[in-house]
């Protein structure tokens, strides 16, 4: 069936290193991908999108990539801060402009 | 602007109770949406609308209710509470647009006893 998820559910980093977040979807109709990142007690919140016709986007200290022949995608965030503690989910984009998420990674930044 | 307000923010039920949890939005959103989040697991859409009078079941759809009177509104009627309903309920709305990332509501905390 369909379905979006992630490879580890727990991502420890020291503070300054850079992070790496994976995820892997089935549906290889999905033709938009999102991450999100959600702050304990908070509604996620938009990080970065990708079309299912780019392979690389970037934003500010945040990176996703796109590898549609193993249908898996990344979210690289660059020096790592306090801040970036939170759980990161994925979501791919399918028919009807529904969503379907992953089951979400949570990041731990060490001081 | 105000984005998307969910209401309430927490809520304790007793089993076959029922209630509404308001979701509104201010941004001329066509396309809304109802989540459910659950412990260790990503969000599971519910139901969604794509515009006014039109409303969709998603992947978990059975004890919810949902209507769509106007661009604005897109409340979730739960009309016999369960204990399986025990959750974080959110509310997201987007532009049909392609390329647009979805605004989500802060959540409404849902426990059935």
């Amino acid at each position: 069936g369909e379905s979006v998820g992630l490879h580890l559910p727990t991502l420890s980093v020291q503070e300054g290193d850079n992070s790496i977040i994976n995820c892997a979807y089935s549906n290889s109709a999905s033709d938009y991908f999102i991450w999100y990142k959600q702050e304990s007690g908070k509604g996620p919140q938009f990080i970065i999108d990708i079309r299912s016709n780019m392979d690389k986007r970037q934003g500010q200290r945040v990176t996703v990539l796109l590898n549609k022949t193993v249908k898996h995608l990344s979210l690289q965030i660059a020096a790592t801060q306090p801040g970036d503690s939170a759980v990161y989910f994925c979501a791919g984009r399918n028919a009807g402009n529904m969503l379907t998420f992953g089951g979400g990674t949570r990041l731990m930044v060490k001081p | 602007n105000a984005g998307v307000t969910q209401t309430p923010k927490f809520q304790v039920l007793k089993t076959g109770q029922s209630m509404t949890l308001q979701c509104a939005q201010d941004m001329n959103h066509e396309y809304m949406s109802w989540y459910r989040q659950d412990p260790g697991m990503g969000l599971r859409l519910i139901h969604y609308s794509v515009g006014a009078g039109i409303t969709d079941q998603g992947e978990v759809p059975n004890g919810y209710n949902v209507s769509r009177s106007t661009t604005e509104d897109f409340p979730l009627r739960l009309l016999s509470a369960a204990p399986s309903q025990t959750s974080v309920y959110f509310c997201a709305s987007s532009t049909i647009a392609a390329g647009y990332g979805y605004t989500f509501g802060s959540g409404t905390r849902l426990t059935v006893v």
